[in-house]
C-alpha cells in the first residue's frame, strides 16, 4: 500500500522560503508524477505543482514564479519550495500521486501538514 | 484556467436519502473529472475517477456520470459515514483545478 508523508516546518515567517519535503513509501517513485496541493484553513483545494518521475515539472501560474518542485528518487522523497511567503500561503499543504494509464486522477493524498506564515 | 463550479455549495440531507450533487466546467473536459471526498481534519479521499469510474475500495452507493461541461455525482442511500465536503477536480489540462466544495449536512 503506497502512503506518502509530508514533513517540515509548521511556521514560517514573511519573506522567508517554505520548504517541504513527501515521503513516498510502499512504492516506487516511477514511473508517477507527484503533486503538491494546498488548502487554506476554511477554503478549497488549489493545485501547486506536479513533477514526473524523470524530473519534469509543470507549476500553477499563480504560483510559478516562487515555486519550485524537485525530486531525490535515491530516498523515494519530492520536495516543494515556496520562496517570499506571505500570510496568504497559511495553508495545509498535500502531497499526492497522480495515477498513470487513467485520466491523471490524484489517486494517493499525505495526511496533510499545516504551514502557517507568521510575523 | 478551466473554471469548475459545484452546486449546490451546501446539502442538508437524512440518512437514507439519494443525494445528488453537481459539477460544471467553464470549457469541455471530455471525461477528465474526478470527485473526491474530505473530512474535517482529513485528507481528501479519490471516489471517482474518469466521470464515472469507481475507485477500488469505494462502496457503491456512490456512482458519477457526465461528460464534456457537466457531471454529477450521486449517493444513492446516504449513510452516516458520508457526511462530509464533495470536490470535483478537473485533470483535462493544467493548472488543474477544483470546484469549491459541496458540504454535506445531516439533517
Amino acid at each position: 500500500q503506497v502512503q506518502l508523508q509530508e514533513s517540515g516546518p509548521g511556521l514560517v515567517k514573511p519573506s522567508e522560503t517554505l520548504s517541504l519535503t513527501c515521503t513516498v513509501s510502499g512504492g516506487s517513485i516511477s514511473p508517477y508524477y507527484w503533486s503538491w496541493i494546498r488548502q487554506p484553513p476554511g477554503k478549497g483545494l488549489e493545485w501547486i505543482g506536479y513533477i514526473y518521475y524523470s524530473g519534469t515539472t509543470n507549476y500553477n501560474p499563480s504560483l510559478k514564479s516562487r515555486v519550485t518542485i524537485s525530486l531525490d528518487t535515491s530516498r523515494n522523497q519530492f520536495s516543494l519550495r515556496v520562496t517570499s511567503v506571505t500570510a496568504a500561503d497559511t495553508a495545509v499543504y498535500y502531497c499526492a500521486r497522480v495515477a498513470i494509464g487513467t485520466y491523471y486522477e490524484f489517486d494517493y493524498w499525505g495526511q496533510g501538514t499545516l504551514v502557517t506564515v507568521y510575523s | 484556467d478551466i473554471q469548475m463550479t459545484q452546486s449546490p455549495s451546501s446539502l442538508s440531507a437524512s440518512v437514507g436519502d439519494r443525494v445528488t450533487i453537481t459539477c460544471r466546467a467553464s470549457q469541455r473536459i471530455s471525461y477528465y473529472l474526478n470527485w473526491y471526498q474530505q473530512k474535517p481534519g482529513k485528507a481528501p479521499k479519490l471516489l471517482i475517477y474518469a466521470a464515472s469510474n469507481l475507485q477500488s475500495g469505494v462502496p457503491s452507493r456512490f456512482s458519477g456520470s457526465g461528460s464534456e461541461s457537466d457531471f454529477t455525482l450521486t449517493i444513492s442511500s446516504l449513510q452516516p459515514e458520508d457526511f462530509a465536503t464533495y470536490y470535483c477536480q478537473q485533470s483535462y489540462s493544467t493548472p488543474y483545478t477544483f470546484g469549491q466544495g459541496t458540504e454535506l449536512e445531516i439533517k
